[in-house]
């Protein structure tokens, strides 16, 4: 089955002690991307990834960092949490562009709700 | 930067009716337009997608538009439903910045 997955699902952690979220996706897809969503703000982008070793910053990437190492992962790495950053977040992914509908489509994944205390 | 508003916030209409949803761009430099369905506590799930080259997409009871030159797209609902209960985004994903940009979301609820 196509899709995305992030891990984990939720996650309470203290200010300034490191964390990683995982993404992968099954697609072979090119462009990957990582959100943010708040109550009023809606979604953000924080980081985006053209394709392997291509990251760039979106609007909101202030306290967070990602690597693109390999085409199917994109970890979220969130060096020193602070209360700010809880949030729920979302990878997301697509073929890339200039390819028709289909491979411009994002797909996302299920989400991860951080709580930083 | 490019602003995207979804108007209205909520809408709360009976089961049977037909509806629009509005999104409003001030960047007319777009590549493509998406459609987004979110429920409660869940991810997103896309609808339609709409290229810069096209005016509109359908699937089933779903159309989409898109006018460029007014920053508009609209998302038309055919005999709504109680299951199409949710809140419904649009994305723009801008070329020269290779950055995605959403709206706050409509949220919609059919009444049986």
């Amino acid at each position: 089955e196509a899709q995305v997955t992030q891990n984990p699902r939720y996650l309470i952690t203290v200010t300034g002690k490191k964390l990683t979220v995982t993404c992968s996706q099954n697609m072979n897809h090119e462009y990957m991307s990582w959100y943010r969503q708040d109550p009023g703000l809606g979604l953000r982008q924080i980081y985006y990834s053209m394709n392997v070793e291509a990251t760039d910053k979106g609007d909101v990437p202030e306290g967070y960092k990602v690597s693109r190492k390999e085409k199917r992962n994109f970890p979220l790495i969130l060096e020193s949490p602070s209360p700010n950053q809880t949030s729920l977040y979302f990878c997301a992914s697509s073929a890339g562009l200039a390819g028709g509908t289909e491979q411009e489509t994002q797909y996302f994944g299920p989400g991860t709700r951080l709580l930083v205390l | 930067k490019q602003e995207v508003t979804q108007i209205p916030a909520a809408l709360s209409v009976p089961e049977g009716e037909n509806l629009v949803l509005n999104c409003s761009f001030t960047d007319s430099a777009i590549y493509n337009l998406q459609w987004f369905r979110q429920d409660p506590g869940k991810g997103l799930t896309s609808l339609l997608l709409i290229q810069s080259s096209q005016r509109e997409q359908t699937s089933g009871r779903l159309n989409a538009s898109l006018d460029k030159s007014s920053g508009r797209s609209t998302l038309y609902i055919a005999a709504s439903q109680p299951g199409d209960s949710a809140t419904y985004l649009c994305a723009l994903f801008i070329y020269n910045f290779n950055k995605f940009y959403f709206g706050s979301g409509t949220k919609l609820n059919v009444k049986p």
